[in-house]
């Protein structure tokens, strides 16, 4: 079945510094890939909707000039979280979406920390 | 907001025993899915029933959908302790995956 990768699944970074976070699509094209934030025992939240070519869609409350996201290729989006705060610590997930029935493929998420 | 909500909130079952998870939400969808999620990890896509299905079968899992009453509802028969995760019900109204809470099952060897 279609592989969702994420890079790396642990960072550990100091406060002020920026860290990247990649999804690749191993197996299939995604267009879309979508970008999410889970904070402990709670749902996730969509912070925002890659497009392969534009420019990303950040839902509300989400600082598009905190959480960068690149869709630069139909395989590739990265997230990078610029000066992190450890408010910024949580459990970051990303989806790619494969055909137009809307089934996502997840990716095994990524544990940032911020000391 | 469409996002679905799912009860119970937690659910403790013995081994064999079948697990029924309820999700509601308030606006129009296309669809509905369900996920896993093991502890601090990445989310398993379970099974998707569209806006005109009412029931769906997969395995082990059986997924109604009211669009009535806007609810679903997932069961889980037989169950495992590998059942162990939490599971969440997601819509997809215009494009956008919202999920609910979740509901936290364990499965009790």
């Amino acid at each position: 079945g279609a592989v969702v990768s994420q890079h790396p699944s642990r960072v550990i970074c100091k406060s002020g510094t920026s860290v990247k976070i990649e999804c690749r699509s191993l197996d299939f094209q995604a267009t879309t890939m979508f970008w999410y934030r889970q904070f402990p025992k709670k749902s996730l939240m969509l912070m925002a909707t890659s497009n392969e070519g534009s420019k990303a869609t950040y839902e509300q409350g989400v600082e598009k000039d905190k959480f960068l996201i690149n869709h630069a290729s139909l395989t590739l989006s990265t997230l990078t979280v610029t000066s992190a705060h450890p408010e910024d610590s949580s459990f970051y997930i990303c989806s790619a979406r494969e055909g137009e029935a809307g089934e996502l493929f997840f990716g095994e998420g990524s544990r940032l920390t911020v000391l | 907001s469409q996002q679905g909500e799912e009860d119970p909130q937690a659910l403790s079952i013995q081994e064999g025993e079948n697990a029924t998870m309820n999700c509601s939400y308030k606006t129009s969808i296309n669809n509905l899915q369900w996920y896993r999620q093991n502890s601090g990890r990445g989310l398993v896509h379970l099974i998707l029933i569209r806006s005109n299905e009412r029931e769906k079968h997969s395995g082990r899992l059986r997924v109604t959908l009211d669009t009535s009453k806007k609810s679903s509802s997932l069961l889980i028969t037989a169950s495992r302790a590998a059942d162990t995760a939490s599971y969440f019900c997601a819509t997809v109204g215009s494009e956008k995956l919202v999920f609910g809470k979740g509901t936290k099952l364990t499965v009790n060897p």
